[in-house]
């Protein structure tokens, strides 16, 4: 089973930063968290992924909190092209482990 | 940015046939493989793991000898479907990375297969 939790959907206004939360708050003190989306009839596109300190890349930012219990992913300025469903994923196992998914975020972004 | 590479993208095929799907890591060695399927309005559901050289694991209640996997290279993973039937109907994902390593694993485009 999944080891994260998330809102079945929200919407965020084009232009606008969407912040999409996860917890996670069983996760082990050796386990990342992983970021993927899924536009309708592709495979999932790796976002970002960390394991305590906060990260940033070209396509998104993730905050974990202190206690890694839970976390956000932010895109800065969400485009029409942004909507997607997004996973939060904790990898079972650590480095041997793989990637469960759960139901994720719908993402509408909205004009 | 690493690029998985999965075909066909699209098969139509007759029921008993069956069907081979391609997942190539274009620009890194993966050593280990990962196979999914996807059904309508559903999450991805993990099939059966695959390191290079070494007999796939696969996941409770799915059946080895129908989901035939090979990873004989550390570029080039198969899925055959042997003996599809509609029920197999799905969208089927690859997805590789490096193994024991924290870095991300990256996925093909997905194949959509279809049997009548």
């Amino acid at each position: 089973d999944a080891k994260t939790t998330q809102p079945p959907s929200m919407d965020c206004a084009e232009g606008r930063a969407a912040n999409l939360p996860c917890n996670h708050s069983t996760i082990s003190g050796n386990e990342y968290v992983y970021w993927y989306r899924q536009i309708h009839s592709q495979g999932p596109q790796y976002i970002i992924h960390g394991l305590k300190n906060n990260e940033t890349n070209e396509m998104a930012s993730l905050i974990i909190t202190e206690d890694r219990k839970s976390s956000t992913l932010i895109l800065p300025h969400a485009t029409l092209r942004d909507t997607a469903v997004y996973y939060c994923i904790v990898r079972v196992g650590g480095s041997q482990g793989n990637l469960i998914f759960g139901k994720g975020t719908k993402l509408s972004v909205k004009p | 940015g690493a690029v998985v590479s999965q075909h066909p993208s699209w098969v139509i095929c007759k029921s008993g046939t069956s069907v081979k799907i391609e997942c190539r890591s274009l620009d890194f060695q993966a050593t280990t493989m990962f196979w999914y399927r996807q059904f309508p309005k559903q999450s991805l559901m993990l099939m059966a793991t695959s390191n290079e050289g070494s007999k796939a694991t696969y996941e409770q209640g799915v059946e080895k000898d129908k989901f035939l996997i090979n990873h004989a290279s550390l570029t080039l993973s198969t899925l055959t479907v042997t003996s599809a039937h509609p029920e197999d109907s799905s969208f089927y994902i690859c997805s590789a990375r490096v193994r024991l390593s924290n870095q991300p694993q990256h996925f093909g485009d997905g194949t959509r297969l279809s049997i009548l």
